[in-house]
């Protein structure tokens, strides 16, 4: 099956730093990809639609200025979490829908960061 | 109004037990598809098993079914002969629309499952 990657795992940051996120797609390429966030004991929250080449598109309520995401190619997207602070701290998922398919295979979930900020 | 409604914040099975997993979703989007995922301690989300809104059967993988009641707008999991391995927390999710867009998901609040020996 297809295979998506998330680098880091687990990142650990100051308070005002910044951190970015990497979402890849290993074997198929991923013209719409995903950002989800999940609070410890909660659901996931879709935070922002990403199309290779294009503005992201935010969910109500998600600051654009504070989640910087860049899907560049077709294969890459990124998180950037900018000015970090505690309220942060959360498990980022990202997912990226293969075009060439559907149904339920659509959508192909990464293993998550868990971003701490101290 | 939430659009995917899980109604068992946990649930306690015993192994080799069935069980099922409720959720209910709201929609007024004819077409739709509707996701099960199963997400163990690790944080990973397993896809499980997928219903779109036109398939007129209901879907099966393995052990996992879905008992797809279009009209009460009910797609509950089931699990057959439970395991060990299916603690879990399960997530219901729809997307809205041919999937021809570029849709996120909406997830309901979970189930935490609990398999006893």
């Amino acid at each position: 099956g297809a295979v998506v990657s998330q680098h880091p795992s687990r990142v650990i940051c100051k308070s005002g730093t910044s951190v970015k996120i990497e979402c890849r797609s290993l074997d198929f390429q991923a013209t719409t990809m995903f950002w989800y966030r999940q609070f410890p004991k909660q659901s996931l929250m879709l935070m922002a639609t990403s199309n290779e080449g294009s503005k992201a598109t935010y969910e109500q309520g998600v600051e654009k200025d504070k989640f910087l995401i860049n899907h560049a190619s077709l294969t890459l997207s990124t998180l950037t979490v900018t000015s970090a602070h505690p309220e942060d701290s959360s498990f980022y998922i990202c997912s990226a829908r293969d075009a060439g398919t559907s149904g339920g295979y659509e959508q192909y979930f990464g293993p998550g960061t868990r971003l701490t900020v101290t | 109004a939430q659009k995917i409604t899980q109604t068992q914040p946990g649930m306690f099975v015993q192994e080799k037990e069935a069980v099922t997993l409720d959720c209910t979703y709201d929609t007024s989007d004819p077409s739709y598809g509707l996701f099960w995922y199963k997400q163990p301690s690790s944080g990973e989300m397993i896809f499980l098993i997928y219903q779109g809104s036109y398939d007129q059967q209901n879907a099966t993988e393995g052990r996992y079914s879905l008992n797809f009641q279009k009209a009460r707008k009910s797609a509950n999991l089931v699990i057959s002969a439970s395991q060990l391995g299916d603690s879990a927390m399960y997530f219901c999710a729809m997307r809205e629309g041919g999937g021809g867009g570029a849709d996120g998901l909406t997830f309901g609040k979970g189930t935490h499952l609990i398999i006893q020996p």
